[in-house]
C-alpha cells in the first residue's frame, strides 16, 4: 500500500525568505503523480504543484518549486519569496496512475511571519 | 463561474442518524470526488463518481454511499453515524476524473457528531 509522510507538523519562515517543506512516500509503483495542496483557513485545497514520475525535471510554478528525487522516493516543496498569504496547511499527495484514490500525507502547518 | 459549492456548511448531529450532504460541481465538470478529513490529519479517499457510476471506493464502511444525478452534482450520505464520524467533509470535481487533470475542492461540510 502506498504511504505519504511529512515529518514536519509545523514550520515557520520570515517574509521574503525561502522555506522548503518535506515529503517522503512510499510504493512499488512506477507510474504515479505527486502534488502539493494548500488549505488556507478557508479549508478550500487548491492545487500549488504537480510532478508527473515519468518526468525528470523538476516542476515549477512560479514561486513554487519541487525537488524530486524518485530514487529516494523524495518530493520536497520549495517557496521562494514567501508571502503572508503563503500562510496555510500543505499536504502532500500521491495518485498511482490509472487510478482515482488520492492519498494524502498529514499535513504542515506553514506560518509566514511578517 | 461558480466553483464547487458544497452545503451545508456546518451540521451537528447524534450518535445513530443519518446524514446527506451535496455537492454541485464546477459547471462542465462529470466527475466528483469526496474525502473525510479528520483534524489534524489529511483527507482521505471516500469515493469517485463519474458519469454517474462509481469508480472507486476508499477503505469505508458500507454505512457511507453515494450518488450522483444526471445534472453532476452530487450527495454523500452517511447512515447510523458514529462520534468517529465527526469530520471536515470535502467534494472535489474535474472535467473527466482523470489522473492528469486537476481537481478543485469545494470548502467542505464540518460534521460534528454529538
Amino acid at each position: 500500500a502506498q504511504t505519504v509522510t511529512q515529518s514536519q507538523p509545523e514550520m515557520s519562515v520570515q517574509e521574503a525568505e525561502t522555506v522548503t517543506l518535506s515529503c517522503t512516500y512510499d510504493t512499488s509503483e512506477n507510474n504515479y503523480y505527486l502534488f502539493w495542496y494548500k488549505q488556507p483557513p478557508s479549508r478550500q485545497m487548491i492545487l500549488v504543484i504537480r510532478q508527473e514520475a515519468y518526468k525528470q525535471q523538476n516542476a515549477t510554478e512560479n514561486r513554487f518549486s519541487v525537488n524530486f528525487q524518485k530514487a529516494a522516493k523524495s518530493f520536497s516543496l520549495k517557496i521562494s519569496d514567501s508571502q503572508l498569504g503563503d500562510t496555510a496547511m500543505y499536504f502532500c499527495a500521491f495518485l498511482t496512475s490509472g487510478t482515482y484514490k488520492y492519498i494524502f500525507g498529514t499535513g504542515t502547518r506553514l506560518k509566514v511571519l511578517a | 463561474d461558480a466553483g464547487v459549492t458544497q452545503s451545508p456548511t456546518h451540521l451537528i448531529k447524534t450518535r445513530g442518524q443519518h446524514v446527506t450532504l451535496r455537492c454541485s460541481p464546477i459547471s462542465g465538470h462529470k466527475s466528483v470526488s469526496w474525502y473525510q478529513q479528520v483534524l489534524g490529519q489529511g483527507p482521505q479517499f471516500i469515493f469517485q463518481y463519474y458519469e454517474k457510476e462509481e469508480r472507486g471506493r476508499g477503505n469505508f464502511p458500507d454505512r457511507f454511499s453515494a450518488r450522483q444525478f444526471p445534472n453532476y452534482s452530487s450527495e454523500l450520505n452517511v447512515n447510523a453515524l458514529l462520534l468517529g464520524d465527526s469530520a471536515l467533509y470535502l467534494c472535489a470535481s474535474s472535467l473527466l476524473g482523470e489522473a492528469n487533470e486537476k481537481l478543485f475542492f469545494g470548502s467542505g461540510t464540518q460534521l460534528s457528531v454529538l
